[in-house]
Formats: C-alpha cells, structure tokens, sequence
C-alpha cells in the first residue's frame, strides 16, 4: 500500500495564481483531512470530509476549497493564491472509529508552498 | 473549540537523560490523544497514543500519562538518543457525529538530545 500520496511536493506561485493539491490514499478510509502548518506552529484544519460527497469546514478554511467525488480522492483548491497561504500543507486519512478500528490519522509527505 | 497547549516550546537535554513534554487541553470531550514525531522536512508519525479511559501507556523509552481530571496529558522519554531529536507534537481528538473525529494540535516542541 502507498498509503497517503500527495502532490506536488513543492509549488512557487504568484499573488493571485490558483493551484490545486493532489491527495489520494489506498487504504480505503472514509475520513480524510487537510492542514497547514506554518513555520515553528501546529497543524491547523482547514477542510475535512467524512465521505464521498460530504465535505465540511476546519479551523482555517478561507482562502480553499475542497471536493470529495471519490474515497480515494481528496483535492485541496486555492484560488487567487495570497502571501498568506505560503505553508506546508498536509493531507492526512483515518479510519472511522470502531472498536477495532483506532482513528489514527497517516500523513501524506506534505506540498511545500510559497506564494510571492 | 478545542484548545490545546503545548510546553515548552525547546527542550534541550543530554543524551541518556530523559525529557518531559506536556500539554494541556480544554475540552473534556475530548477522548484520545496522540503523540506525534516530526523530523525535519518530513511527516508527522504517530509514536504513542492514549485513550481516554486509560491513565498511562508505556512503549519502550517512551511513555504517555494523561490526567483526565486536570485535563493535562505528558509524554516522557527515557534514555534519550541524538535519534530522538525532532519536533514533537501532541494533540487532542474529539469524536463528534458521524463518528468523525477532530484533532486539535499543540504548537510543538522541538527537542534537540546533545550527544
């Protein structure tokens, strides 16, 4: 298994570009999530989605977009990209909770972004 | 929302000596916590966890307590290696409909083992 992949893994964009973030995973979860993480910080939510179709808003969801056609599946927009949207980005999958099932979240590699 | 808290921001220890990270949250919903580690340019990975209903999880060198009752929870590793010098992050996780579950991160500790 590939586990979660996501692409690119770096991206320079200009003020007002807009670009979108590949995530896929194999491991068939219906939870998946994706993050920023600015310099010496946290993680911060920014969409998550519960299952195909369904999609919701994180802590810092201005600015992105998401949609969710497939369970694999989890692309991240930004339109008009600003100089405050330059971050590491993460996508992340999970299990839905059981009592097997531990809802342990596995990271992708993270796309490295810088608007200027 | 969930607000968690993370200390101290840099740990700086001698190799073989242990360290403590420890963070607190806000919201007693709250009901399993994970440790990640995260070296540099690299993902965050899972190195213990801890659910609600239990008080203390060993794996080797590594140790989580949580203190449901003061709503603060600790990672220790013993026998500290220059291998363990990475940025650590601790984070709560909310079950909520659906059974989805949020995590809320702490700011991270970058800890640096000097050989």
């Amino acid at each position: 298994n590939a586990g979660v992949t996501q692409t690119p893994k770096f991206r320079i964009l200009k003020i007002g570009q807009s670009m979108t973030l590949q995530c896929t995973q194999d491991m068939n979860h219906n939870y998946m999530y994706w993050y920023r993480q600015d310099p010496g910080m946290g993680l911060k939510l920014i969409y998550y989605s519960v299952g195909a179709g369904i999609t919701d808003k994180g802590e810092v969801p201005n600015g992105y977009n998401v949609s969710r056609s497939t369970t694999e599946d989890f692309p991240l927009r930004l339109e008009l990209a600003a100089p405050s949207q330059t971050s590491v980005y993460f996508c992340a999958s999970s299990p839905e909770l059981t009592n097997l099932a531990k809802n342990i979240q596995y990271f992708g590699a993270g796309t490295r972004l810088s608007v200027l | 929302g969930e607000n968690v808290e993370q200390h101290p921001s840099t740990l700086s220890v001698q190799e073989g000596d242990s360290a403590v990270i420890k963070c607190t949250y806000s919201d007693s919903a709250s009901n399993y916590f994970p440790w990640y580690k995260q070296e540099l340019g690299k993902r965050p990975q899972l190195i213990i966890d801890i659910r609600s209903n239990v008080g203390e999880k060993k794996d080797q060198r590594i140790a989580v307590t949580l203190n449901k009752t003061a709503k603060h929870f600790s990672l220790h590793i013993t026998e500290t290696q220059p291998e363990d010098s990475a940025v650590y992050f601790c984070a709560a996780s909310i079950t909520g409909r659906n059974n989805f579950n949020k995590f809320y991160f702490g700011s991270g500790t970058k800890l640096n083992v000097k050989p």
